[in-house]
This record gives C-alpha cells, sequence and structure tokens, in this order.
C-alpha cells in the first residue's frame, strides 16, 4: 500500500506569514494527491485536486504543488480562518485500493 | 446543494456489528461517475478509508478491514449503508460518509461510534 508521510506534524505560525507542508509518497503517485482541510469537530474541506488545481471556492492564497513523490501545500499568506489540521490524500490506486491520507499537519497560532 | 447525513447508534457493544447508514439529499445517488464512500477517524488521530460503493452495487474495500465490511446501497430511498463485524475498541471514531470521484468532495458531517460495553 501506498504510504504518504507529512512533515511537519505541526507548527506554529503569525497571521500574514508564509507556510509550507510537505507530503511524501512511498512510491511515484503523478499527480494523483489532493489536500484538505479540517477544523475541530467538522469534516474535512477539500482545498486542491491533481497535486496543484484549486477547488472551487477555495481563497487563491492556498497552492499546491509537487508530482511523483514530493508534494507541497502552500499558505502564502496565513489568515486566522487557516488554523486547522491538513492532511494530504493520494487517489492513485483509486478506485480498486481506494485511497490513503498523511497523517495530518497542525498549523497553531504562535 | 447536496447533503449526507450519517445516522444509526452511538454505542455499540465489543464483538457486535456496527451499522450506520448516510441520507443523501439534493441529488440522487444514482449520478453516474461518482461513488459513495466511509472514512472513519478516531479520537485525536487521522482519517481512514473505509470503503466506497457505486451505484450499481460495485464496491471497494480498505484491505485492512475487508473481512469485516460490508456496504450496500439503497437508490430507492437514496441512501447507502456500512456494516462492521466484530468491532473492538479500537473501532470507536467519528464516521463520515462521503461523495467521490478520485477526491471527496461533499461529505457528512460525521457520527462518533463508541465502541464499549
Amino acid at each position: 500500500a501506498i504510504q504518504l508521510t507529512q512533515s511537519p506534524s505541526s507548527l506554529s505560525a503569525s497571521v500574514g506569514d508564509r507556510v509550507t507542508i510537505t507530503c511524501r509518497a512511498s512510491q511515484g503517485i503523478s499527480s494523483a494527491l489532493a489536500w484538505y482541510q479540517q477544523k475541530p469537530g467538522k469534516a474535512p474541506k477539500l482545498l486542491i485536486y491533481d497535486a496543484s488545481s484549486l477547488e472551487s471556492g477555495v481563497p487563491s492564497r492556498f497552492s499546491g504543488s509537487g508530482s511523483g513523490t514530493d508534494f507541497t501545500l502552500t499558505i502564502s499568506s496565513l489568515q486566522p480562518e487557516d488554523f486547522a489540521t491538513y492532511y494530504c490524500q493520494q487517489f492513485n490506486s483509486y478506485p480498486h485500493k481506494g485511497w490513503t491520507f498523511g497523517q495530518g499537519t497542525k498549523v497553531e497560532i504562535k | 446543494q447536496l447533503q449526507l447525513q450519517e445516522s444509526g447508534p452511538g454505542l455499540v457493544k465489543p464483538s457486535e456489528t456496527l451499522s450506520l447508514t448516510c441520507t443523501v439529499s439534493g441529488g440522487s445517488i444514482s449520478s453516474s461517475s461518482y461513488y459513495w464512500g466511509w472514512i472513519r477517524q478516531p479520537p485525536g488521530k487521522g482519517l481512514e478509508w473505509i470503503g466506497s460503493i457505486y451505484y450499481s452495487g460495485s464496491t471497494y474495500y480498505n484491505p485492512s478491514l475487508k473481512s469485516r465490511v460490508t456496504i450496500s446501497v439503497d437508490t430507492s430511498k437514496n441512501q447507502f449503508s456500512l456494516k462492521l463485524s466484530s468491532v473492538t475498541a479500537a473501532d470507536t471514531a467519528v464516521y463520515y460518509c462521503a461523495r467521490h470521484r478520485n477526491t471527496l468532495d461533499y461529505w457528512g458531517q460525521g457520527t462518533l461510534v463508541t465502541v464499549s460495553s
């Protein structure tokens, strides 16, 4: 099974900071990667699909990049509503083997 | 606007079967090219895909749970369901239903299921 490793597991940042989260796949997955944001007590929300495509309605300060095994989610200027946990998800083996998620990165207020 | 809502018991005894239903409103579960899935999240932990079903009835399960999972669909009620047998405390989690193709674009609000005697 394809494993996803996110780093860091958590980070502290201030409003206005540029934040970068990485996701590494255990084998190449082309661009079959998505990013989600989850706030406490809520379901995850899709931010980025196909590694770099912005989901409709998601602010442009969010961006994704990468292909193969290494991927990045960047928040260009952190806003108060962005403090949350972020997960990457691979769908290279969809649908027969489903997908896997990274372990999550919690973005906290410094 | 598509909405999904999970329902079912919030408490299940060890060794019994967990049963949940997801009701879809604002759209048809028979829409082609979409799958309907279950994902869970133990308290304070990450997300785990359980399995998915196509409206035609084709199913796909997480290999680590496959022996205990059954997902079914009832197109007449616009619902799909999850059964997880022989549960233990490790199955305590928030269970989400979701619509997906390769990514999950609509989610239910989630329901906490606790496994305890």
